[in-house]
């Protein structure tokens, strides 16, 4: 089992529709959650870290986490086409080690 | 600009010829990290660092050192690079080793024949 696990998509989604996004970590001590977007051949660059458990909102995006489920999740409300992208989960674990584990990315599609 | 660099952005080499990929952040960050991009395998941490005495290996450190001898330079050394090593790499650093979010360089694809 992956330590984290993404689908690999391709998830596609109407313009103006929510994207949701899914990611889950094995059971480990996972102290920091995030959510990266990647364009082809660019680098990641950061959209939300969450760290507690519940909702925390930035813009369209919402980030979801649940700790006693081992998920966190990423929904980008009234999706364009410029979102249009790889997202990547990440967790930073802390159990001996201070190591970020990315999962293989979701690959969304936002047609318009 | 706050930024992580990388050099060369790109990079065609032959087996065997030693190869250092330079790395630099002006954010005065603690934390540096390099991994490896590879279709498939996702991002994979090869070397991090939390502060100028201490490196530990990543989860593919196999044929790769670094070394931190200042605060904002983070080099990635390949003494005897291999065809296996062909890979978009990324140099990353972040406040510190305590959770914090982590910023990337733009990114070395690496090509050895």
């Amino acid at each position: 089992q992956k330590e984290v696990e993404q689908n690999s998509g391709p998830l596609s989604v109407p313009e103006g529709a929510i994207a949701s996004l899914n990611c889950t970590y094995s059971d480990r001590v996972s102290q920091s959650f995030f959510w990266y977007r990647q364009y082809s051949g660019k680098s990641p660059e950061l959209i939300m870290s969450i760290y507690s458990n519940g909702d925390k909102e930035d813009g369209r995006f919402t980030a979801q986490l649940n700790k006693a489920s081992q998920y966190v999740s990423l929904l980008i409300r009234d999706s364009q086409p410029s979102d249009s992208a790889t997202y990547l989960c990440a967790v930073k674990v802390t159990s001996g080690t201070y190591k970020y584990i990315f999962g293989t990315g979701t690959r969304l599609k936002v047609l318009a | 600009e706050a930024q992580v660099t990388q050099n060369p952005r790109y990079l065609i080499t032959v087996t065997g010829k030693k190869l250092t990929v330079t790395c630099s952040q002006n954010m005065n960050h603690e934390y540096m990290s390099w991994y490896r991009q590879d279709p498939g395998l996702g991002l994979r941490q090869i070397y991090y660092s939390m502060n100028v005495e201490v490196t530990d290996k990543g989860d593919v450190p196999e044929g790769y050192k670094v070394s931190r001898k200042e605060k904002r330079n983070f080099p990635l050394i390949l003494e005897s690079p291999s065809p296996n090593q062909t890979s978009l790499y990324f140099c990353a650093s972040s406040r510190d080793g305590g959770g914090y979010e982590q910023y990337f360089g733009p990114g070395t694809r690496l090509t050895v024949t």
